[in-house]
């Protein structure tokens, strides 16, 4: 199984938006209702940020807001703030004997 | 509030073997489908293994099965993953991570992690 692709890097000044994107396959995005979204800052552990592709789990911002198109899901974060800057992961389910996948990661840089 | 700590971690030659565990508060592994998560240096995150909640299935990725176990001690509350064989490639921090969607892949809490490193 694959890792899932994603954009090595996404910059933009803050209070603009930008949107990371997620590309899969039928096997994994295309075929999974379980696609979510983890927040890294260096040296720390993945924060959940968004389940079953489009869900926030509770105390997450309003601006993190996802979706998914065919075989590929996005992760938009609007309004951008300098502690937005971090590691981002998507991850799905799969329909192989690995069960779940996660992508290669964006790096997002606030300017 | 549910805090998950790792610990095991540390300096290990190829070939050889280590146990990792992850000990829990205000979670019960008994109820829950935990995962293992791992991290190699400066890379991305790698899905390793997961446990359903009453012990009774167990899943492996593709690139450790038949190399790493999961199971857990009910009586401890505490969640190991068992390493064989140790390769180059294992080297990494290693997270214990809750499923909050009963094998959904709703990671929702993680802990720390522990570092293998990998050397002769």
């Amino acid at each position: 199984q694959s890792a899932l692709t994603q954009p090595a890097s996404v910059s933009a000044s803050p209070g603009q938006s930008i949107t990371i994107s997620c590309a899969g396959s039928s096997s994994d995005v295309g075929g999974s209702d379980y696609v979510s979204w983890y927040q890294q800052h260096p040296g720390k552990a993945p924060k959940l940020m968004i389940y079953d592709v489009s869900n926030r789990p509770s105390g997450v911002s309003y601006r993190f807001s996802a979706s998914k198109s065919g075989n590929t899901a996005s992760l938009t974060i609007s309004g951008l703030l300098a502690e937005d800057e971090a590691d981002y992961y998507c991850s799905s389910s799969t329909s192989g004997t690995t069960l779940f996948v996660f992508g290669t990661g964006t790096k997002v840089t606030v300017l | 509030q549910v805090q998950l700590v790792e610990s095991g971690g540390g300096v290990v030659q190829p070939g050889r073997s280590l146990r990792l565990s992850c000990g829990a508060s205000g979670l019960t592994f008994s109820t829950n489908v935990m995962h293992w998560v791992r991290q190699a240096p400066g890379k991305g995150l790698e899905w390793v293994a997961a446990l359903w909640y009453d012990g009774s299935r167990h899943y492996y990725a593709d690139s450790v099965k038949g190399r790493f176990s999961i199971s857990r001690d009910k009586s401890k509350n505490t969640l190991y993953l068992e390493i064989n064989y140790l390769r180059a490639e294992d080297m990494a921090m290693y997270y214990c991570v809750r499923d909050g969607g009963m094998l959904r892949g709703l990671f929702d809490y993680w802990g720390q992690g522990t570092l293998v490193t990998v050397s002769s």
